[in-house]
């Protein structure tokens, strides 16, 4: 699985969109790249996941550079609740692709200020 | 709440004992996972389950093993436990492996193992 580069913290304010960034220069084409989040020691949440189109779910918004070789994830409206640590992965998915871990990096600790 | 169920939640146990943590996969999820977080290594991947049958290992220890029964439940099991083991231990499922969205990964609220 492709290795991913995320910054280790950011902030954003309450209301206003943030943008957590991820390079995945390594990307194979057919890696997909997923985002989670972790709150505090919580179990980690799944938030989206995309292959090279933008995608949007209720959660966030995927970017992908038409490269691939990066990513972003939006959150279009942060509130407290967001403040965590939101993990970028990529893997290989479908037809039991060998192992289907998920390899967990660092992540961005994003912390939302009121 | 991604409908997986872990129990204990929390869990104290001497050094030297065997502790069984035990997961419940989402409804009608056959793949099950099993992540341990530590300190010091981050989040780790240990072994996964595919309708009862190994289908990977990662860095799990000789000490630990796993199994998932015939109603797709999965037991951890951590045996002469030394201080190293505490740590966060996640179970997560998915539906199967053969598709981008059946084979998301949902986690567990997890297991606090302290070791003392």
């Amino acid at each position: 699985d492709a290795k991913t580069t995320q910054p280790t913290s950011m902030d954003c304010a309450e209301g206003r969109a943030a943008n957590l960034p991820c390079n995945h220069s390594t990307i194979s084409g057919n890696e997909y790249v997923y985002w989670y989040r972790q709150i505090h020691s919580q179990g980690p949440q799944y938030i989206i996941h995309g292959l090279k189109n933008n995608e949007t779910n209720e959660m966030a918004s995927l970017i992908i550079t038409e490269d691939r070789k990066s990513s972003t994830l939006i959150l279009p409206h942060a509130t407290l609740r967001d403040t965590a640590v939101y993990y970028c992965i990529v893997r290989v998915s479908g037809p039991f692709q060998g192992a289907q871990k998920l390899v967990f990096g660092q992540g961005t600790r994003l912390t939302i200020n009121p | 709440d991604s409908g997986v169920t872990q129990t204990p939640k929390h869990l104290i146990t001497a050094t030297g004992q065997r502790v069984t943590l035990r997961c419940s996969p989402r409804s009608g999820d056959l793949s099950v996972y099993w992540y341990q977080q530590s300190l010091d290594q981050g989040l780790q991947f240990l072994i996964q389950y595919y309708n009862g049958e190994e289908r990977a290992k990662g860095n799990i220890l000789e000490r630990f093993s796993a199994q998932q029964f015939p109603d797709l439940h999965s037991e951890l099991n951590l045996s002469s436990l030394e201080l190293g083991d505490s740590a966060l231990y996640f179970c997560a499922s998915s539906v199967d492996g053969s598709a981008p969205t059946t084979d998301t990964q949902y986690f567990g609220p997890g297991t606090r193992l302290t070791v003392l």
